[in-house]
């Protein structure tokens, strides 16, 4: 029972360059959500995706664009990487935005900009 | 937009003794979760309230659904050194958009053995 798996789970990346974080779910579930994570900060809701075909903005989506490539796959991009988006990065899904039970969580990308 | 209030910040116990954290807002939520995160880790589902002045328990945890359904507690009993990590509560409200799972800032929890 793998839920929500991240690659990779480590990453530096000079100030500029652009890479991808993979998300996949094996739960069927319908909505997808990435998260990213400062200390003192909580969770702060990037970008998600209610629907396969769908995505929306979160609370701190600049510098970031994500794709739903499928019902189990939801990616996290950056094209030019900045010291601030250093930061642990968490994939979530759920049955569907709203589901009383919540979301299941990967197990995070940390990722430094220099 | 909606905030949840969670206190305190962090917390450094002796093992075996009880530790209390509470979250609050000033919007209705329909459903608190609490999730605990540890080192290296993502967070884990750890209980979720349905009900206004629902109260639930998981082995040494209890968290309550506050009355006014704006506010909720985690309490955890015993404390034992794997208790050590980062609690979050949540809130949701139903139907709504922007993926509507609210979370708290987080409760540091060390324990000393």
């Amino acid at each position: 029972n793998a839920g929500v798996t991240q690659t990779p789970k480590f990453q530096v990346l000079k100030t500029g360059q652009s890479m991808t974080l993979q998300c996949a779910q094996d739960m069927n579930h319908n909505s997808m959500y990435w998260y990213r994570q400062d200390p003192g900060m909580g969770l702060r809701l990037i970008y998600y995706s209610a629907s396969e075909g769908t995505t929306d903005k979160g609370e701190v989506p600049n510098g970031y664009n994500v794709s739903r490539l499928n019902k189990r796959e939801f990616s996290l991009r950056l094209e030019s990487a900045a010291p601030s988006q250093t930061s642990v990065y968490f994939c979530a899904s759920s049955e569907r935005t709203g589901a009383i039970n919540g979301y299941t969580f990967g197990s995070g990308t940390r990722l430094t900009v220099v | 937009g909606q905030q949840l209030n969670q206190s305190p910040q962090s917390m450094f116990i002796q093992e075996g003794e009880d530790v209390s954290m509470n979250c609050t807002s000033s919007s209705i939520f329909n459903t608190w979760l609490w999730y605990k995160q540890e080192p290296g880790e993502g967070p884990v589902l750890l209980i979720a309230l349905y009900k206004a002045g629902e109260l639930t328990s998981n082995g040494r945890l209890t968290a309550q659904f506050g009355i006014t359904r704006k506010d909720s507690f985690l309490n955890i009993s015993a404390s034992i050194p794997s208790d050590v990590g980062i609690y979050f509560c949540a809130g949701l409200n139903y139907g709504g958009s922007q993926g509507n799972l609210i979370f708290g800032k987080g409760t540091k929890l060390s324990v000393k053995p």
